[in-house]
């Protein structure tokens, strides 16, 4: 059963702790994608990656940190200099020209 | 800088209604352009991919068209139902290397 998966649907951090966001595809895609929805607003990019061992900034790459040491894996990790965490975090993976989603985690600050 | 708007913000309508949602790119230097679903605290669903030298593509009841010298795209919805209810997204992409932009959706509920 190909597709991107997404974990966990929902994460809770405390004030100061670094959390991880996993992100894995078998797709096959070479090209992976980390976005940040807000409600009500549109999906904004953290990080992308071309290809294993190479990512770029997003728009709001600012308190994220990402790796892409194998092609199925693109972890984001959320750090404690991220102020205002709390959001829907959602993965995509293209191959050729069309883009996937995962099912999102919820990251909530507490 | 890309920017992409979305028209209408929210829409409402009777089952059994035709509709169109409207989405708008301010460069049309567009390698695609493709359109979305998303349901409440849910991922993305692609509904239609248009490749930037295509007019249109059309998936059962959803027909997208793409008018890439004037920066916009259609999203016609036939017959709509109340399980067509959710948002749509619609995101260009730029090209290989590059990210897509996307708007910031039509949130549409169709009443039974």
């Amino acid at each position: 059963d190909g597709g991107i998966t997404q974990s966990p649907k929902y994460l809770f951090r405390k004030e100061g702790q670094n959390v991880t966001l996993s992100c894995e595809q078998n797709l096959n895609h070479d090209a992976m994608y980390w976005y940040r929805q807000d409600p009500g607003q549109g999906l904004r990019l953290i990080y992308y990656s071309q290809i294993v061992n190479d990512f770029q900034k997003g728009d709001i790459a600012e308190g994220y940190s990402v790796s892409r040491e194998k092609k199925e894996s693109f972890p984001l990790t959320v750090t404690s200099a991220q102020k205002n965490p709390t959001a829907f975090y959602l993965c995509a993976s293209m191959g050729n020209t069309e883009a996937f989603f995962g099912q999102g985690t919820r990251l909530t600050v507490v | 800088k890309q920017e992409v708007t979305q028209i209408p913000a929210a829409l409402s309508v009777p089952e059994g209604e035709n509709l169109v949602l409207n989405c708008s790119f301010t460069d049309s230097a567009i390698y695609n352009l493709q359109w979305f679903r998303q349901d409440p605290g849910k991922g993305l669903t692609s509904l239609l991919l248009i490749q930037s030298s295509q007019r249109e593509q059309t998936s059962g009841r959803l027909n997208a068209s793409l008018d890439k010298s004037s920066g916009r795209s259609t999203l016609y919805i036939a017959a709509s139902q109340p399980g067509d209810s959710a948002t749509y997204l619609c995101a260009v992409w730029l090209g290989y290397g590059q990210n897509f932009v996307f708007g910031p959706g039509t949130r549409l509920s169709v009443l039974p």
